[in-house]
């Protein structure tokens, strides 16, 4: 089975510093994927990582720990325009069936 | 400009009434995929499609149909048999490679009332 939990929701300070968690218990697992989505629009793809360890990509990092079924997203800085969901997806073992999304967290960034 | 495109941004109907939801890549991509999207629900997968001519059922196919008789166009049909048919429909398409990255459409909004 597959079962990914991300918090629901989240606030956060612009400026400041954000961490989005996910926990995922999968049959396979062959990578994990996060994307941001404003409300309204398509999901934009924001990073992949398949080996354990931190990947970052100017404000946005994130992390993988795959012995423990965990990753999180980091966003530094915050601004106003950070404000959206972000989904948590992981890429299950066999071939190529579908990525298995989170719930997704919405996150808030007040000023 | 490659991309995907899905029409109209936003759907009525009255129920009863079956609607086909349009999706359309000029991507090269061969897999597409049908998602619908709930408040506080995520993305939830309806059908997917790996190759011209097949598609399997995803998690929610109940009340819905597709058809793949061309790479680049993946209709999805919400039928009356559909009970709660009001949301947001995503189309999503991906090469098969190595990279596994999903490319979304813009999505359809769809209200039945």
């Amino acid at each position: 089975g597959q079962n990914i939990d991300q918090p629901t929701e989240m606030t956060a300070t612009e400026g400041a510093i954000v961490q989005i968690n996910c926990t995922y218990q999968t049959s396979g697992f062959n990578g994990l994927f996060w994307y941001q989505q404003h409300a309204g629009e398509a999901p934009t793809f924001l990073s992949y990582n398949v080996l354990d360890g931190l990947e970052e990509k100017g404000r946005f990092s994130s992390f993988l720990s795959r012995s423990k079924g965990y990753s999180y997203l980091l966003l530094k800085e915050l601004q106003m325009k950070d404000s959206a969901s972000y989904l948590c997806a992981v890429r299950p073992l066999s071939g190529n069936t579908p990525l298995v999304f989170g719930k997704g967290t919405r996150l808030s960034v007040i000023a | 400009d490659g991309g995907i495109t899905q029409s109209p941004k936003y759907l009525f109907r009255k129920e009863g009434q079956n609607v086909t939801l349009s999706c359309e890549q000029n991507l090269n991509h061969d897999a597409m995929y049908w998602y619908r999207q709930d408040p506080g629900q995520g993305l939830r997968l309806i059908y997917y499609s790996q190759i011209v001519n097949d598609f399997q059922k995803g998690d929610i196919a109940e009340g819905y149909s597709v058809s793949r008789e061309k790479k680049e166009s993946f209709p999805l049909t919400v039928t009356s048999a559909q009970k709660n048919p009001t949301a947001f429909y995503l189309c999503a398409s991906r090469i098969q490679d190595s990279s596994y990255e999903q490319y979304f459409g813009p999505g359809t909004r769809l209200t039945v009332t």
